[in-house]
């Protein structure tokens, strides 16, 4: 059974750079044809996909956030990791990382609240 | 980026009841849509894949169907257990997208 796990501060000062990283166990990142990806759900609110990236490094990022963002993928920890620069309150939300197959995320972490608050 | 708006935005039924929940596109998405379920404090979990396939170990009384803009979400016999929020998700174009969520309560 996959899962998934965010880590990760859980208060930012604004302006600063949101980091987290998704633990993946019961299955290898390396495998293929899964993209990871980041998603996240602003308090009350709905579903915003940040992006994603394949285990051999390529990328999507979602326009609306494109110039702040980076994921990347570490194949020997079995993790991947987002980079979310010069936030502000408007990044507070709780942050999901999620493994996806052809347009389907079927397995979700249990998400991460991060706070950007000074 | 390809809109997706879900009706109603939230809803009250009895248990038992045939509930439906509508998703519309902005454009043809085909049949590349997916439904989640979202319970208080927790991840979204996949119950519908492409539109009409049931996810494994989900119920039989969840249910979708449609193509194109237009599609449904059933849940046929409401449980205790379905108080949720659903969500429908669009792949056919990338960024991929969510509709703003249903919200459904027990009356």
């Amino acid at each position: 059974q996959v899962q998934l796990q965010e880590s990760g501060p859980g208060l930012v000062k604004p302006s600063q750079t949101l980091s987290l990283t998704c633990t993946v166990s019961g299955g290898s990142i390396s495998s293929g044809g899964y993209y990871w990806s980041w998603i996240r759900q602003h308090p009350g609110k709905g579903l915003e996909w940040i992006g994603y990236i394949y285990y051999s490094g390529s990328t999507y990022y979602n326009p609306s956030l494109k110039s702040r963002v980076t994921i990347s993928v570490d194949t020997s920890k079995n993790q991947f990791s987002l980079k979310l620069s010069s936030v502000t309150a408007a990044d507070t939300a709780v942050y999901y990382c999620a493994r996806g197959l052809d347009g389907v995320l079927d397995y979700w972490g249990q998400g991460t609240l991060v706070t950007v608050s000074s | 980026d390809i809109q997706m708006t879900q009706s109603p935005s939230s809803l009250s039924a009895s248990v038992g009841d045939r509930v439906t929940i509508t998703c519309q596109a902005s454009q043809d998405i085909s049949n590349y849509l997916n439904w989640y379920q979202q319970k208080p404090g927790k991840a979204p979990k996949l119950l519908i894949y492409d539109a009409s396939n049931l996810e494994t170990g989900v119920p039989s009384r969840f249910s979708g169907s449609g193509s194109g803009t237009d599609f449904t979400f059933t849940i046929s016999s409401l449980q205790p257990e379905d108080i949720a929020t659903y969500y429908c998700q669009q792949y056919d174009n990338l960024p991929h997208t969510f509709g703003q969520g249903t919200k459904l309560e027990i009356k």
